[in-house]
């Protein structure tokens, strides 16, 4: 079945430190790819997504790669800031046609400190 | 639009007890998603309605669960009788068929604490 891996968290980082949030996937088609964002006591949110290999999607200083070669969509981002704390999920929906409900990564925490 | 409405926002109960948990999802979407997370199982999905019709409901544990869709604003989540292991944070999330199942509005979540 589809599944995601992420990088098993937490992640403590310096301000304006280079965030890397490793996701990689198993999917029988070619699914759509996402990141959603978890901040303390709120439901999830999109971040970004992509839909087909090659695309980058972006949002609010965060990027990632649709790669097919590597089935990976890791998160990036230059410069990170103590209001990017939050839980990070990587999701994928099987399906150039999007209405398939979305499987999620377990989630990568994110604490940045100043 | 005030985005996806849930309630109660936080539940404590014992074990044995109905538990209701209530949604109520953006007007005109027509995709609605119970989720549940928890630390060692992540985000699940329980079960997804398209047009006030379930479509999955491979992810409900078991009978003890189960979920309604009356009308298209409204939707609950019933666990009878709850255990102490289906203590969680469950989400209701809806989403517009037009522009893609996948991109979900989450609501606040429910947090369900069975003594």
């Amino acid at each position: 079945g589809n599944s995601v891996t992420q990088m098993e968290g937490p992640v403590t980082l310096s301000e304006e430190a280079f965030l890397t949030i490793n996701c990689t996937y198993t999917a029988t088609g070619y699914p759509s790819l996402f990141w959603y964002v978890q901040y303390p006591g709120e439901g999830l949110q999109l971040l970004l997504k992509a839909t087909k290999a090659d695309d980058k999607g972006s949002n609010k200083g965060f990027e990632a790669t649709y790669r097919k070669e590597t089935t990976s969509f890791h998160l990036e981002k230059g410069s990170v800031q103590v209001s990017d704390s939050a839980v990070y999920f990587c999701a994928l929906s099987d399906g150039p046609g999007g209405n398939t409900p979305l499987v999620f990564g377990k989630g990568t925490r994110l604490s940045v400190i100043a | 639009d005030a985005g996806v409405i849930q309630s109660p926002r936080h539940e404590v109960t014992e074990m044995g007890q109905e538990v209701t948990l209530r949604c109520k999802p953006i007007s005109g979407h027509d995709y609605l998603f119970w989720y549940r997370q928890t630390m060692m199982r992540g985000l699940e999905l329980l079960i997804y309605f398209n047009n006030n019709v379930p479509i999955d409901d491979s992810g409900m544990p078991e009978d003890r669960f189960s979920a309604k869709m009356p009308n298209a604003s409204f939707s609950t989540l019933k666990i009878q009788p709850s255990e102490p292991r289906d203590s969680a944070v469950y989400f209701c999330a809806s989403s517009s068929g037009l522009s893609g199942a996948n991109v979900l509005t989450f609501g606040a979540g429910s947090r369900l604490t069975v003594l």
